[in-house]
């Protein structure tokens, strides 16, 4: 079945630098690579995801990349805040699992001002 | 706003007690799932349903049975809790055909 691996499992930054996030995936079938963030005391909400026929998508400060012949897919954060700490949790979608989700092991970020 | 609700955001048992964790969501999604989140382990599925009275085997079902009664709510069931079941349930749900779950608060089970 699917395996996904994620690093780093934690990551200090300064305030305004950037943060990058890296998943790796098994199964070549899946399709559908969300990012979670699950802050504390809450459970993951879902702040991007792209599919397997886009290279990359951004929204605002946040980004993700996928390689799908290495399949491999990254998390990218570009001028972090404080309010970025959290959880950050990877995902991929194997396609014999309908709308199922195989989730990476978390990444904490802890963002300092 | 989809709402997804967990009946306890807190619940201590002790080993052996019959377990009933409860998940409702209020916008009519098909799919709903149980996850158990532990540090280091991430989020592993248990159990997932696409449909009433459906069910399919996640990662990990061993010592977990679910119901599915209604659409909008999903029962997780610990048959007779231990100690190795201490941890964060998380509940979630979506739509059709969509990949987006949508999580609730969790529920922090401790078994003594």
């Amino acid at each position: 079945g699917e395996n996904v691996e994620q690093h780093p499992s934690t990551l200090s930054v300064q305030e305004g630098d950037s943060a990058v996030i890296k998943c790796t995936y098994s199964d070549s079938a899946s399709n559908y690579f969300p990012w979670y963030k699950q802050e504390l005391g809450k459970g993951p909400q879902l702040i991007i995801d792209i599919r397997s026929n886009v290279g990359e998508k951004k929204d605002q400060r946040i980004a993700v990349t996928l390689n799908k012949t290495a399949k491999h897919f990254s998390l990218h954060i570009t001028e972090t805040q404080p309010e970025d700490s959290a959880v950050y949790f990877c995902a991929a979608s194997p396609n014999q699992a309908g709308t199922a989700l195989i989730f990476g092991k978390g990444t904490t970020l802890s963002v300092s001002s | 706003d989809v709402k997804v609700t967990q009946s306890s955001r807190y619940l201590v048992k002790r080993t052996g007690e019959k377990v009933f964790l409860e998940c409702v969501q209020d916008m009519d999604h098909e799919n709903m799932f149980w996850y158990r989140q532990d540090p280091g382990l991430g989020l592993r599925l248990i159990y997932f349903s696409y449909d009433v009275k459906m069910k399919e085997k996640g990662d990990i079902p061993e010592g977990y049975s679910v119901s599915r009664e209604k659409k909008e709510r999903f029962s997780l069931i610990l048959e007779s809790a231990s100690t190795n079941q201490t941890s964060m349930y998380l509940c979630a749900s979506s739509r059709g055909r969509s990949y987006e779950q949508y999580f609730g608060p969790g529920t922090r089970l401790t078994v003594t």
